[in-house]
């Protein structure tokens, strides 16, 4: 059962373009993560939002948890090539680390020079 | 690096046969995970193990079976691969601290014919 949707799967851009990823769900998770994957490596965490209404920024990054803890978004502004790989996010259920992550379908990025 | 070693990096196995993947920390982590992904689906948990000889199924462990007999190496086994198994696989263990997320390792891509 795939409990988060993620918008959209596949999105190509030029460089210095702006753009955002939803992730969306009906349950309500402790904590929502976003990961980045390059081809052939395990996905890398960004960042975690575990505050509804919580933002926060990794340089051109912007991610922000739902009022509610049911959804996310991230923004990306003035995107570069290297900007360019697969987004992931994942939500946690219960409190601490349990692991038991539950993932969206991914949003590959391609970022054109 | 967080220290996480899959082996092997990647397998082809015939249909009905038994296949272990090895998953390595050096982080002495207590917790360790095995998710497997595929396209459309994002990553799922297959099995976790919260410590030595403690280990619970996840979301897809139909066929697969685990074992930790040490803090630092999860063992995945498929008892009798099939097609459906194909996939790429990923061991995880938490970042640990007061950070939420996960180190995944690079992943075994494990082709069945």
């Amino acid at each position: 059962t795939q409990l988060l949707e993620q918008s959209p799967q596949f999105l190509s851009i030029q460089e210095g373009e702006n753009l955002t990823v939803y992730c969306n769900s009906s349950s309500v998770f402790s904590s929502l993560q976003w990961y980045r994957q390059e081809p052939g490596e395990g996905p890398v965490l960004l960042v975690t939002v575990v505050t509804g209404g919580e933002v926060k920024k990794l340089k051109r990054l912007t991610f922000q948890f739902g009022d509610a803890r049911k959804d996310s978004s991230l923004h990306i502004t003035a995107a570069q090539p290297g900007d360019t790989g697969l987004y992931l996010c994942a939500g946690e259920k219960g409190s601490g680390n349990t692991g038991k992550l539950i993932f969206g379908q991914g949003t590959t990025l391609q970022v054109k020079p | 690096d967080a220290g996480i070693t899959q082996s092997p990096r990647h397998k082809v196995t015939e249909t009905g046969t038994p296949v272990t993947l090895r998953c390595h920390q050096t982080e002495n982590h207590r917790y360790m995970y095995w998710y497997r992904q595929d396209p459309g689906h994002g990553l799922r948990l297959i099995h976790y193990s919260y410590g030595v000889k403690d280990t619970d199924k996840g979301e897809v462990s139909d066929g697969y079976s685990v074992s930790r007999s040490k803090t630092e190496d999860f063992l995945l086994t498929l008892e009798s691969a099939t097609s459906s198994q194909t996939s790429v696989y990923f061991c995880a263990i938490s970042i640990g601290g007061t950070v939420y997320g996960y180190t995944f390792g690079s992943g075994t891509r494990l082709t069945v014919v």
